[in-house]
């Protein structure tokens, strides 16, 4: 059963545009959310993260939201940029536990010109 | 080049082959862990060391059988595997086992196709 699901497989945006992703989770003890990007022939490089405590993080153009009573977060990029294109992987942990992060199945963003 | 290099690229291997996956870190990272990503499916989590003692086994089949010598090195080492064993494998390593800080930093990773 998956935990993280990220219903979106794919998401095609036009440049300068606002990205957003979607993420959901089911277990309600994560208190630590990521996400990683990942390009192709490349490893997920870690992008941004946020803790239970907090309902948003900036960090220059993505911001991630979280809205715990929903069991979701999201991912917003303004403006969207050609190389923002990539696999974007939602992950979430539970702190004081040997690090086990929890992967969603990713979503494919396409930036147009 | 992210700090975490994994050898080979790319392998095909035979069913009955015995082959190992390599991955190095000079990052000073006490923790590095192995997961597979297959066609559709969340990255999957199969082996963890903390200080080159394994504290996870995902639930792995004895046909992975992992090797961690020190903090830098950890290996894959692989037989009899199967065609659904087909996959990316992902080396990763952090600072210690907590990723909530600094995050993993992943590898390259090793498109493994078992013929």
């Amino acid at each position: 059963d998956q935990q993280v699901k990220q219903n979106s497989p794919s998401l095609s945006v036009q440049e300068g545009r606002i990205s957003i992703l979607n993420c959901d989770y089911t277990n309600s003890m994560f208190d630590y959310f990521l996400w990683y990007k990942k390009y192709p022939a490349e490893g997920p490089t870690f992008l941004i993260s946020i803790s239970s405590i907090k309902d948003k993080n900036e960090d220059g153009r993505f911001t991630v939201f979280l809205n715990k009573s929903a069991k979701h977060l999201s991912l917003h990029i303004v403006p969207s940029q050609p190389g923002d294109s990539a696999v974007y992987f939602c992950a979430a942990e539970i702190t004081g536990t040997a690090s086990k992060l929890t992967f969603g199945t990713g979503t494919r963003l396409q930036v147009t010109l | 080049e992210t700090g975490v290099t994994q050898t080979p690229r790319h392998l095909v291997m035979g069913m009955t082959n015995k082959k190992s996956l390599k991955c190095e870190q000079h990052l000073g990272h006490n923790a590095m862990y192995w997961y597979k990503q297959s066609a559709k499916k969340p990255l999957e989590l199969m082996f963890v060391y903390n200080f080159k003692e394994q504290t996870e086994n995902n639930s792995v089949p004895s046909r992975f059988s992992p090797e961690c010598p020190n903090s830098s090195h950890l290996f894959l080492h692989l037989h009899t595997l199967q065609p659904e064993d087909s996959a990316l494998y992902l080396c990763a390593s952090s600072q210690d086992d907590s990723s909530r800080y600094y995050g993993y930093t992943f590898g390259s990773g090793t498109r493994l196709t078992v013929v």
